[in-house]
């Protein structure tokens, strides 16, 4: 019973390289999300999706994108890596927006 | 638009105890939910409870509770005879329903609570 998998676990980019984050959840959830976490910032919302083809943005959506194809995963690609992107990034999953979240280990991202 | 205000950044209390830590929250939904999530020392976050609109009734889990109050929009969590192993970052979240729209999750900004023995 794997629930949420989120990789990688640390990350290295330089700025302007691009990557993807992982994150795949097998509880058949439709809910997904990504947050970022910044110290004194609490959670932010990047990106959301209400199920598969369906996402919307957060709070803090530039410089990231998504797409759901799948129930189960949901990449977040940062396009070109900023050092304001350094942070520590979460995947969550859950049956709605108001039912308890699952939480990946989280993506400790650091842009240089 | 929704909103979570936790404005104690950081608590610092002795083993033993009582502690409350306060969440204030915005919507202009008349549906909606509101959670406690625990992060502790680890990292990883942790589900602690949720709460609909239309629940108003106070709720007990050994040591937690929880006090939802609709007039002050507030939903307060109070740990009693605080323990060591309660040391942690504490996120309030609201999810609200708004018509013709995506629901979706925020969180607050948190309060790290450290229980000293």
């Amino acid at each position: 019973n794997a629930g949420v998998t989120q990789t990688p676990k640390f990350q290295v980019l330089k700025t302007g390289q691009s990557m993807t984050l992982q994150c795949a959840q097998d509880m058949n959830h439709e809910y997904m999300s990504w947050y970022r976490q910044d110290p004194g910032m609490g959670l932010r919302l990047i990106h959301y999706s209400v199920g598969a083809g369906i996402t919307d943005q957060g709070e803090v959506p530039n410089g990231y994108n998504v797409s759901r194809s799948t129930t189960e995963d949901f990449p977040l690609r940062l396009l070109s890596a900023a050092p304001s992107q350094t942070s520590v990034y979460f995947c969550a999953s859950s049956q709605t927006s108001y039912t308890e979240a699952f939480f990946g280990q989280g993506t400790r991202l650091t842009v240089v | 638009a929704q909103k979570v205000t936790q404005a104690q950044t950081e608590i610092s209390v002795v083993e033993k105890e009582d502690v409350t830590l306060d969440c204030v929250y915005e919507t202009r939904d008349t549906t909606y939910y509101l959670f406690w999530y625990k992060q502790p020392p680890s990292g990883e976050l942790v589900f602690l409870i949720r709460r609909n609109s239309f629940d108003e009734q106070n709720e007990i889990s050994g040591r937690y509770s929880w006090n939802f109050q609709k007039s002050t929009s507030s939903f307060n969590f109070t740990i009693t005879a605080s323990q060591v192993v309660d040391s942690a970052v504490y996120f309030c979240a609201l999810s609200d329903i708004p018509p013709g729209s995506l629901d979706k999750l925020i969180f607050g900004t948190g309060t790290r609570l450290q229980v000293f023995p």
